[in-house]
C-alpha cells in the first residue's frame, strides 16, 4: 500500500533553516512527483511546490520563492523540503502530497502525516 | 491567482440529514486538455486530508457512495446525502486546472447538531 512518512515535529528559532523528509513506499518513487502543503495553526491549505521525481524539476509558489528548496533521493525513495529564514508566520503542519510526475494538474491522492514546524525565539 | 470560494464556512447537520457545499471559482476550471480539475478533500480533526473527489465527480477508491461531486465551468458542489458521525470535519476543494497556481478554498467544517 502506498504509504509517505514524513520527519518528526521540529522547534526552531526566527532567521534558522529547516528541512523536512518524506519517505515513500508502496510504489514506484520515479513514476510520480511531490507537492508539499502547509497548513498555519487554525488555518487552510496552502500549496508550496511540486518537485517530479523523475527527474527533478521543480516549481515553487511565487511567495516561496528564494527561501524553499525541494529535493529528492530516488535511492531511498525520499523527498526532501528545505525551508530557509524562517518566521513566525512559517509556524504551521506541512504535508507532503503524492502528484504527477510532470508539470501538470495535480493528484494529491496520498498525503503524508504530517510534520510540526514551530518557529519560536 | 485563481480565488476558491466556499460556502457555507459552517456546516450543522443532524445525522441522517443531506449536506451540501459550494465552491466557486474566479475563473473556469475547463482545461485545455477537456478536463476539469477540481478535487475535494475531507480533513477529519487530527488527521491529514484525504482525496475525496477527482475531476469533479470521480470518487477515489473506499470513499462511501453517499459523497457525490458536481458542476462545471466555475460552479461545484459536494453532498453527503446522509451524514454520518464520521464525516465531521473540514471539507476543501482545490483547483489543478491552473497549474502551477495551484489553489485551495478555504474549507467548510461540517459538524452534527
Amino acid at each position: 500500500q502506498v504509504q509517505l512518512v514524513q520527519s518528526g515535529a521540529e522547534v526552531k528559532k526566527p532567521g534558522a533553516s529547516v528541512k523536512v523528509s518524506c519517505k515513500a513506499s508502496g510504489y514506484t518513487f520515479t513514476s510520480y512527483g511531490i507537492s508539499w502543503v502547509r497548513q498555519a495553526p487554525g488555518q487552510g491549505l496552502e500549496w508550496m511546490g511540486w518537485i517530479s521525481a523523475y527527474n527533478g524539476n521543480t516549481n515553487y509558489a511565487q511567495k516561496l520563492q528564494g527561501r524553499v528548496t525541494m529535493t529528492t533521493d530516488t535511492s531511498t525513495s525520499t523527498a526532501y523540503m528545505e525551508l530557509r529564514s524562517l518566521r513566525s508566520d512559517d509556524t504551521a503542519v506541512y504535508y507532503c502530497a503524492r502528484d504527477e510526475w510532470e508539470p501538470r494538474p495535480g493528484l494529491f491522492d496520498y498525503w503524508g502525516q504530517g510534520t510540526l514546524v514551530t518557529v519560536s525565539s | 491567482d485563481v480565488v476558491m470560494t466556499q460556502s457555507p464556512l459552517s456546516l450543522p447537520v443532524t445525522l441522517g440529514q443531506p449536506a451540501s457545499i459550494s465552491c466557486r471559482s474566479s475563473q473556469s476550471l475547463v482545461h485545455s486538455d477537456g478536463n476539469t480539475y477540481l478535487n475535494w478533500f475531507q480533513q477529519r480533526p487530527g488527521q491529514s486530508p484525504r482525496r475525496l473527489i477527482y475531476k469533479v465527480s470521480n470518487r477515489d477508491s473506499g470513499v462511501p457512495d453517499r459523497f457525490s461531486g458536481s458542476g462545471s465551468g466555475t460552479d461545484f458542489t459536494l453532498k453527503i446525502s446522509r451524514v454520518e458521525a464520521e464525516d465531521v470535519g473540514v471539507y476543501y476543494c482545490m483547483q489543478g486546472t491552473h497549474w502551477p497556481l495551484l489553489t485551495f478554498g478555504g474549507g467548510t467544517k461540517v459538524e452534527i447538531k
